[in-house]
């Protein structure tokens, strides 16, 4: 089945420093999204891209679909200790409705 | 702002039991969908719903487990017999349109923790 990864697991970075998960499919995928999930609490919908090399920017946070279409990145500039929580992407191949999620990056910023 | 709403936040259960867990998804909203996540894991994908029929499912959603939507408002997940390995959280979310266009979203309910012991 799909399998969809990201990299890396963890990340611990200094208030202002840069980071970026990267998000990379089994296969071939129709959309991909991207979700913040705070500790404790539920997934909350960043933003969807659709488009083959699509760039979407939402603030800090620049969002990247791949030309194959296999792969995805979320850059965040100049972090903040509000920027903590476990970022996922998660992708539909094929059928829109059953998204397959990734295995996370859980970000934490030291102050 | 609209949000999903899931209750019981959380639930605890004997293995062998039937549970079921509401959600009452965003009101003009049409696709509406059940998540499940294992403490510390990823979110995993149970079922997806629309126009009162389910409309696409995983391996994991087996004949142990069935939704509905038995009035206007709410959606229900049921598990028939709990086994150990379903304690997990379970979200509930909706979409308007079902993630087709590109404008679309995805809203996640706070989640019904469910313990089975």
């Amino acid at each position: 089945g799909q399998q969809v990864m990201q990299i890396p697991q963890y990340q611990h970075v200094q208030e202002g420093e840069d980071f970026t998960t990267y998000c990379n499919s089994s296969t071939t995928l129709s959309n991909i999204q991207w979700y913040k999930q705070r500790p404790g609490g539920h997934p909350v919908f960043l933003i969807q891209l659709v488009k083959s090399g699509e760039v979407k920017k939402q603030k800090r946070l620049t969002f990247q679909f791949g030309e194959a279409k296999k792969n995805s990145s979320l850059h965040i500039t100049a972090t903040q200790t509000t920027d903590v929580g476990t970022y996922f992407c998660a992708g539909n191949s094929g059928g829109y409705q059953k998204v397959t999620f990734g295995t996370g990056t859980k970000l934490q910023v030291i102050p | 702002e609209p949000e999903v709403t899931q209750t019981p936040s959380h639930q605890v259960t004997q293995m062998g039991q039937e549970v079921i867990l509401r959600c009452v998804p965003i009101s003009n909203h049409l696709y509406f969908y059940w998540y499940r996540q294992i403490l510390g894991q990823k979110v995993e994908f149970l079922v997806s719903f629309y126009n009162n029929e389910i409309s696409e499912k995983s391996e994991i959603f087996d004949d142990q487990f069935s939704v509905e939507r038995p009035d206007g408002s709410n959606f229900t997940l049921k598990i028939r017999s709990t086994k150990l390995e379903d304690s997990a959280m379970y979200f509930c979310a909706s979409s308007p349109r079902g993630l087709i266009v590109n404008t679309d979203t995805q809203y996640f309910g706070p989640g019904t923790r469910l313990t089975v012991l």
